[in-house]
């Protein structure tokens, strides 16, 4: 799976949009861009992924550039109960043969949404 | 949310000792996992099961072993617990082979 880069840390005002940065230069072709998050002592939480076009939920967009070697995840509004680690995740597409199973999470992204 | 617990919550074991967790879920999911979780290492996949009795290594598997005589059940052993095993451990299930899975609320097992 390919490698993925993200910020340590990032603060955004509650009402406002949190844009979270990730950098996977070297994704394959047939790997999807996962996000998950971890609010404090939880399980990690799916939030959305994508291939290549830009996808919308309920609880973010995620937006991936042209070459695909970055995307944001965008939470439109922040709450407080937004504030948790954020992981970007690169792998195969879901149910194909290749690449190890289960995810391998990084470091993530601290986002702490200020009052 | 998805029908996916873990027992106990908590455990206090001394070095030595055999502990078992458990994962349970009520999905009818194939996959299932598990993780650790540690301080300046982030989750790191133990085991993980494809199916009743098909179960395959991760990355930090020495140490653990694995079953799962049933498809809402997976449970990790470890024989002979040591301090390094002190950890937070999140179960976590999936319908398919691949990145949208579910994860548990955790174990804190604390090993003195």
């Amino acid at each position: 799976d390919a490698k993925t880069t993200q910020p340590p840390s990032m603060d955004c005002a509650e009402g406002r949009a949190a844009n979270l940065p990730c950098n996977h230069s070297t994704i394959s072709g047939n790997e999807y861009v996962y996000w998950y998050r971890q609010i404090h002592s939880q399980g990690p939480q799916y939030i959305i992924h994508g291939l290549k076009n830009n996808e919308t939920n309920e609880m973010a967009s995620l937006i991936i550039t042209e070459d695909r070697k970055s995307s944001t995840l965008i939470l439109p509004h922040a709450t407080l109960r937004d504030t948790a680690v954020y992981y970007c995740i690169v792998r195969v597409a879901e149910n194909s043969g290749g690449g190890a199973d289960g995810l391998t999470f990084g470091k993530g992204t601290h986002l702490i949404i200020q009052p | 949310d998805a029908g996916i617990t873990q027992s106990p919550r908590h455990k206090v074991t001394e070095t030595g000792t055999p502990v078992t967790l458990r994962c349970h879920q009520t999905e009818n999911h194939r996959y299932m996992y598990w993780y650790r979780q540690d301080p300046g290492h982030g989750l790191r996949l133990i085991h993980y099961s494809y199916g009743v009795k098909d179960t395959d290594k991760g990355e930090v598997s020495d140490g653990y072993s694995v079953s799962r005589s049933k498809t809402e059940d997976f449970l990790l052993t470890l024989e002979s617990a040591t301090s390094s095993q002190t950890s937070v451990y999140f179960c976590a299930i999936s319908d398919l082979r691949g990145g949208v899975g579910f994860f548990g609320p955790g174990t804190r097992l604390t090993v003195l």
